[in-house]
């Protein structure tokens, strides 16, 4: 109950393209969703969040779809750019101070010029 | 958003003998910190939460006498690996979680530890 699942594992898009990462969660009692971006190398990076109260969550080029009813979750990022290629993780946790965060399988993301 | 550091960034150490890798929050206090394991085109594995002025939790399966964890201050905890054997060898990343509701978790730069 406290996997998330995430989907593609691997996925290729060319410059321009739209990048879409799908995650679903099981636990009822999680009400934050953040992305993270991951460089070879380093720590993930928050990318951007959204709370259960909101469909739908934009910063930029990147934007969350979030389906309440179904416990989904989706990454789009628009205008995909050779700089985005990373390993994205979904992930999941329940409010109230320190809890712990359940992460996704991660998704390598190649933009290619 | 804010910053934690972590340092080394990259080890290599003989088996048998100990690494010390530090994690830092810089702009905030960090009275609770979470240490990842994270190995090649894997997902991040918790390992265990360090609590400030108290012991950490461990998670199901990680040796707490082999992964040594000191959060002696509001803004630095410890993981000591001790005697490192090659199996040890992985990437390890610390992090804290920041934010008026303490939700958003920030990650250090990552160790990656290479065990000969």
């Amino acid at each position: 109950q406290q996997q998330v699942k995430q989907s593609p594992q691997s996925l290729i898009v060319q410059k321009g393209g739209i990048s879409i990462i799908n995650c679903a969660y099981e636990n009822t009692a999680f009400d934050y969703f953040p992305w993270y971006q991951q460089f070879p190398g380093k720590g993930p990076a928050l990318l951007i969040a959204i709370r259960p109260d909101v469909s739908e969550k934009k910063e930029g080029r990147f934007t969350i779809s979030f389906n309440k009813s179904a416990k989904q979750f989706s990454l789009h990022i628009m205008d995909s750019q050779p700089g985005d290629s990373a390993t994205y993780f979904c992930a999941a946790s329940a409010s109230g101070g320190y809890q712990k965060v359940t992460f996704g399988t991660g998704t390598k993301l190649q933009v290619i010029p | 958003g804010a910053v934690v550091s972590q340092h080394p960034s990259r080890v290599i150490c003989k088996s048998g003998t100990s690494v010390k890798i530090e994690c830092r929050s810089l702009d905030f206090q960090a009275t609770t910190m979470f240490w990842y394991r994270q190995f090649p085109k894997q997902s991040l594995m918790l390992m265990a939460t360090s609590n400030e002025g108290s012991k950490a939790t461990y998670e199901q399966g990680v040796e707490k006498d082999k992964f040594l964890i000191n959060h002696a201050s509001l803004t630095l905890s410890t993981l000591t690996v001790t005697s490192a054997h090659p199996e040890d060898s992985s990437f390890y990343i610390c992090s804290a979680k920041a934010g008026i509701n303490r939700e958003k978790l920030f990650f250090g730069s990552g160790t990656q530890l290479s065990v000969l």
